[in-house]
């Protein structure tokens, strides 16, 4: 069973720093793209960073210079570096797979989030 | 970046009926286009990629229609565990946006 465990989220100052950690088990995890995409409260999903699984990496402009994603295979883990956390940063991050398809890209399976709260 | 805009945005239906979703984008995206399904506490779920294929697993009652700039999700004989928040998501160019969600709850 694929199976997609995030961590790391909690409570920062706006400012300060945060690692999220993704746990992946039930699959080949250096096979697979993978992704962060984030809820704000009372918001809708928001795509922030891609790595494939060669190492190629993108992130959207919301979080470009501020985030970076990263994976180590031999742990299959997949992490978001977060520097310089605004208000605005704060939500629900979760981890998703992508898909194996060579032509229809789409996220497949979803971790449960980590909740990131940036407050005074 | 491409927009995606759902609608409607909220409505409300009972167990048993049928409702329609709709998508457009805000340029021709073919059929990359995605549904999500959100529920408070789980994680999203992928309903339909390519626009009308429908992801293992998921059931016969969800579909997907639509091409280039309009889409639909259709959910046939609703039943309780439908009742959440669903996405639309262009997978044509980065970065893959997403709808607003529309979100359906229990009349």
């Amino acid at each position: 069973e694929v199976q997609l465990v995030e961590s790391g989220g909690g409570l920062v100052q706006p400012g300060g720093s945060l690692r999220l950690s993704c746990a992946a088990s039930g699959f080949t995890f250096r096979n697979y793209d993978m992704n962060w995409v984030r809820q704000a409260p009372g918001k809708g999903l928001e795509w922030i960073a891609f790595i494939s699984s060669g190492g190629t990496r993108y992130s959207a402009g919301s979080v470009k210079g501020r985030f970076t994603i990263s994976r180590d295979n031999a742990k299959n883990s997949l992490y978001l570096q977060m520097n310089s956390l605004r208000v605005e940063d704060m939500g629900v991050y979760h981890c998703a797979r992508g898909s194996t398809d060579r032509q229809w890209d789409y996220f497949d399976y979803w971790g449960q989030g980590s909740l990131v709260t940036v407050s005074s | 970046d491409i927009q995606m805009t759902q609608s409607p945005s909220s409505l409300s239906a009972s167990v048993g009926d049928r409702v329609t979703i709709t998508c457009r984008a805000s340029q021709t995206i073919n059929s990359h286009l995605n549904w999500y399904q959100v529920r408070p506490g789980k994680a999203p779920k992928l309903l339909i990629y390519a626009a009308t294929s429908v992801q293992s697993g998921v059931p016969s009652r969800f579909s997907g229609s639509g091409s280039g700039t309009d889409f639909t999700l259709t959910i046939n004989t609703l039943q309780p565990e439908d009742f959440a928040i669903y996405y639309c998501q262009q997978s044509y160019s980065s970065p893959y946006t997403f709808g607003q969600g529309s979100k359906l709850e229990i009349k």
